[in-house]
């Protein structure tokens, strides 16, 4: 069974430049989370998909970070501008069905982001 | 938001000795999970647990899971080298609508040297 597929897994940008991320999850898996890792740091949430539908962004700094799943598959998250402080890996990982207890999430290998 | 507390945050062993790792919350978990993290990967799964003192075991790793619900401890006897990483732990609370979201703690660094 094909894993998280995530690209690129390194990116180097300036600050204010915009930077796009894609996932492609576990075949069949309807949830999809984009994380954000800071070096010294677990993962922190900032989106949740069921399907193609939002089901958490509470967390995912709306003026810079947008994101979306396109018929319910693959998956991008775009910052634009970047900020220094984005500098991070970006993970992605899918689950095979949200409203389900007991959850277990697949992640991908991630990609870092440095922000100069 | 439930906050989760890992302890220690680093932890540097030699080969063969036993450590402990510890997950702590003042919330209750419907279900708490460990991960290893290696540099340069995504978190790999290691165990769930669900029930108030359940104890799970995979090789040389035991997992326990407190009575309430509320903490967990991963215990590695006789440590590899290959135990080396970031062990994460994430939990998923207990109300419906947090299932399927998980909150993970800092994590700790094990490093394990010949």
């Amino acid at each position: 069974e094909a894993g998280v597929a995530q690209s690129p897994r390194y990116k180097i940008i300036e600050k204010r430049q915009s930077v796009a991320f894609w996932c492609n999850p576990i075949s069949g898996h309807a949830t999809l989370y984009w994380y954000q890792q800071i070096l010294g740091q677990g993962p922190k949430l900032l989106i949740q998909f069921q399907n193609n539908g939002v089901v958490d962004d509470s967390q995912l700094p709306k003026d810079r970070f947008s994101a979306e799943r396109l018929k319910g598959v693959d998956s991008t998250l775009k910052i634009q501008p970047a900020k220094l402080e984005d500098s991070a890996v970006y993970l992605c990982a899918s689950s095979l069905l949200l409203g389900s207890v007991n959850t277990e999430a697949f992640f991908g290998q991630g990609t870092r982001l440095t922000v100069v | 938001t439930q906050l989760l507390e890992q302890s220690p945050q680093f932890l540097s062993i030699q080969e063969g000795e036993n450590l402990t790792v510890y997950c702590n919350s003042s919330s209750v978990f419907s279900s708490l999970q460990w991960y290893r993290q290696e540099p340069g990967e995504g978190p790999v799964l290691l165990v769930t647990v669900v029930t108030g003192g359940e104890v799970k075991k995979l090789k040389r790793l035991t997992f326990q899971f407190g009575d309430a619900r509320k903490d967990s401890s991963l215990h590695i006897t006789a440590a590899q080298p290959g135990d080396t990483g970031l062990y994460l732990c994430a939990g998923e609370g207990v109300t419906t609508d947090s299932w399927g979201k998980l909150q993970f703690g800092a994590g700790t660094q094990v490093v394990v040297t010949p």
